[in-house]
């Protein structure tokens, strides 16, 4: 099983609301990641779990807020967002954080900010 | 990581053979091929990956010449299903760094 979920599937949010994205494995992977994908290009890293701590934040706005309560379990907490952080919001796994690590990815969370 | 050049768009007729190539004349020793697809809308998934030899599991094969500089993932019997983004990615490290990819589209 290689499955990762993503909930919810699609989020609609004003740009004074507060919400949050969750992404759920349980492969026994000890590495998660949080992409996003704007329309049309490829995805980029934001951010990047290891064994349950924050190894890579990829110069990610603090408006973006990242958690990983347990090895299962990734959410992205979502603050004050501007209309151009509408996008495909990716969660990814891997067994560890290595190059020879497959990630797998969820079906995504689909967010847009009005 | 090295970059690679892939073909902007391909077209495959179904039931053929789809052999998607690219080039990464920069890579170095320790980085590995990967090849990723993206369906519309949906997330990516994971098709292979290979370091020097040659690599087949049920979905492709991945074949790498000797220099390493260039790759080509084969599809041995394409399916309207498998009209996707495919993206080649060298990979140094953690990081999964996407480029622009090649659209495949499968023809009836």
């Amino acid at each position: 099983d290689t499955e990762v979920t993503q909930t919810p599937k699609h989020l609609v949010m004003g740009m004074t609301n507060k919400k949050s994205l969750k992404c759920e494995q349980h492969m026994g992977h000890r590495a998660m990641y949080w992409y996003k994908q704007k329309a049309k290009k490829p995805p980029e890293l934001m951010f990047v779990y290891s064994y349950e701590k924050l190894s890579i934040n990829e110069s990610v706005p603090s408006r973006f807020s990242p958690e990983c309560p347990n090895s299962s379990l990734l959410n992205l907490h979502l603050h004050a967002l501007q209309p151009e952080d509408s996008a495909l919001y990716l969660c990814a796994s891997s067994q560890v954080r290595d190059r020879g690590a497959e990630q797998y990815f969820g079906p995504g969370t689909r967010l847009t900010v009005t | 990581d090295a970059k690679t050049t892939q073909p902007t768009s391909m077209d495959c007729a179904e039931g053929r053979a789809a052999n998607l190539p690219c080039n990464h004349s920069t890579i170095s020793g320790n980085e590995y091929v990967y090849w990723y697809r993206q369906i519309h809308s949906q997330g990516p998934q994971y098709i292979i990956h290979g370091l020097k030899n040659n690599e087949t599991n049920e979905m492709a094969s991945l074949i790498i010449t000797e220099d390493r500089k260039s790759s080509t993932l084969i599809l041995p019997h394409a399916t309207l299903r498998d009209t996707a983004v495919y993206y080649c990615i060298v990979r140094a490290d953690y990081k999964l760094s996407f480029g622009a990819g090649t659209t495949v589209t499968v023809r009836a």
